[in-house]
Formats: C-alpha cells, sequence, structure tokens
C-alpha cells in the first residue's frame, strides 16, 4: 500500500483478555517503530524494530506487553490481561532507514472495558 | 516525566493571522527537533524539523525558531488558514529514532 495501514482501527476488549495489534509498514522501510498516545497526550515511545530485532524495547510498560516482527516486515503488537489503563490509540510508524522520517499510520484505538 | 514541555495546549487565530507555539526541553543531548502535524482521526505527519546547528529554518509558511542556550524552540504559522487547524506537537530524539514528544497544541484558526 501507499501507506503505513493498522488494523484494527478501533478494538473494544474486556478487561483481562488478550488483543493483538497489527501494523504493515511502507514497503521497503527496514526500521518501525510503535507509540502509545493517550488522549490529549503526545505519542510516547514503546519500542523499535530494525529488520526483524527490537532494537530499543525500553518503552514497554511492563512485560504484558510484547512486539514482534518475524519478517522484517509486518509487526504485531501483543497485550496479555489488558488493564483500562491500556487505552489509549496505538500508532505505528516506519522508515527507510533509522534517522530519515517516520511515516506513521492512523493508529488503532483500543478501548478496554 | 515530559521530556519536552509545550505551550500553549490551545491556541484560536484569525485567518491570516500568525500561530506560535513554543516548546522547551531539559536533555542536552538532544540534536533532533520536529515538529508533526495531526488531524483528528489520523496519525502524526512530519512538518518540518531542525538540528541544533541552525537557529531557523523555513519551509513556506512554518518557520522553526531554536535557541541553544535557551533550550526552547518554536514554530510559527504564518498568514494561517483554516485547514491548518489541528494538533501540532513539537518532538525531541538524540537519536532520531526515539521521539520524546510535547504534549500537543490545537490550533484553531478562524474564517
Amino acid at each position: 500500500g501507499a501507506g503505513v495501514s493498522q488494523t484494527p482501527s478501533n478494538k473494544v476488549t474486556e478487561k483481562g483478555k488478550y488483543v493483538e495489534l497489527r501494523c504493515d509498514p511502507i514497503s521497503g522501510h527496514t526500521a518501525l517503530y510503535w507509540y502509545r498516545q493517550s488522549l490529549g497526550q503526545g505519542p510516547e515511545f514503546l519500542i523499535y524494530f530494525q529488520g526483524t530485532g527490537a532494537a530499543d524495547d525500553s518503552g514497554l510498560p511492563n512485560d504484558r506487553f510484547f512486539a514482534v516482527r518475524p519478517e522484517g516486515s509486518v509487526s504485531t503488537l501483543k497485550i496479555q490481561r489488558t488493564e483500562r489503563g491500556d487505552s489509549a490509540v496505538y500508532l505505528c510508524a516506519s522508515s527507510p532507514v533509522p534517522g530519515t522520517e517516520a511515516f506513521f499510520g492512523q493508529g488503532t484505538r483500543l478501548t478496554v472495558v | 516525566q515530559q521530556q519536552v514541555k509545550q505551550s500553549p495546549q490551545s491556541l484560536i487565530v484569525q485567518k491570516g493571522g500568525i500561530s506560535i507555539i513554543n516548546c522547551a526541553y531539559e536533555n542536552t543531548a538532544f540534536d533532533y527537533f520536529p515538529w508533526y502535524q495531526q488531524f483528528p482521526g489520523k496519525g502524526p505527519a512530519l512538518l518540518i524539523a531542525i538540528r541544533p546547528d541552525v537557529s531557523e529554518k523555513k519551509e513556506g509558511r512554518f518557520t522553526i525558531s531554536f535557541n541553544k542556550s535557551a533550550k526552547q524552540f518554536s514554530l510559527h504559522i504564518m498568514d494561517s488558514q483554516p485547514g491548518d487547524s489541528a494538533t501540532y506537537f513539537c518532538a525531541a530524539s538524540t537519536n532520531d529514532y526515539k521521539l520524546s514528544f510535547g504534549a500537543g497544541t490545537t490550533v484553531t484558526v478562524r474564517a
């Protein structure tokens, strides 16, 4: 596709459930990032992939959060035992190489009820 | 805690006027300062960026002013248009990928 694609656009889940959020980066982009944006706030860094490996996962809030990018393209952010405080917009971005402009997707709005 | 402080939280400007958004930071290791524009339901889009070796950068109606000694930088939107109504975020990073964002400024341009 022409841009970064994130699915689903919206996800409502019950507290304690497991969710997966998908990101399709721009074709050929080696760098991929996940950010989380709470209402009325700026995005907060979660994790950065260079190729298949997580080069920096220092922003993941706890061990309930995990992300993979097994083939160096599509990435999945996984959240176990969801809590109401996890409700936010999860943004994915990609760039051709690190240090160049990052292109953001439209985000997945996660609501935990 | 927020590494980049942004103000104001919101502003209203008349069409044709100048919008000014300010940001301040503490980490002197920051070496990349981008501004992003975000419309409702969309992801942030890079507007303009600056590195600390220059004090000003202009692209069309958008200008970044950078004051390294004061650890401040600002975005000026000249000749503001209704289509500029959006939320603007300043950001900073030390390595170009791990961006620390400000809290955002909602700009409303009145026709």
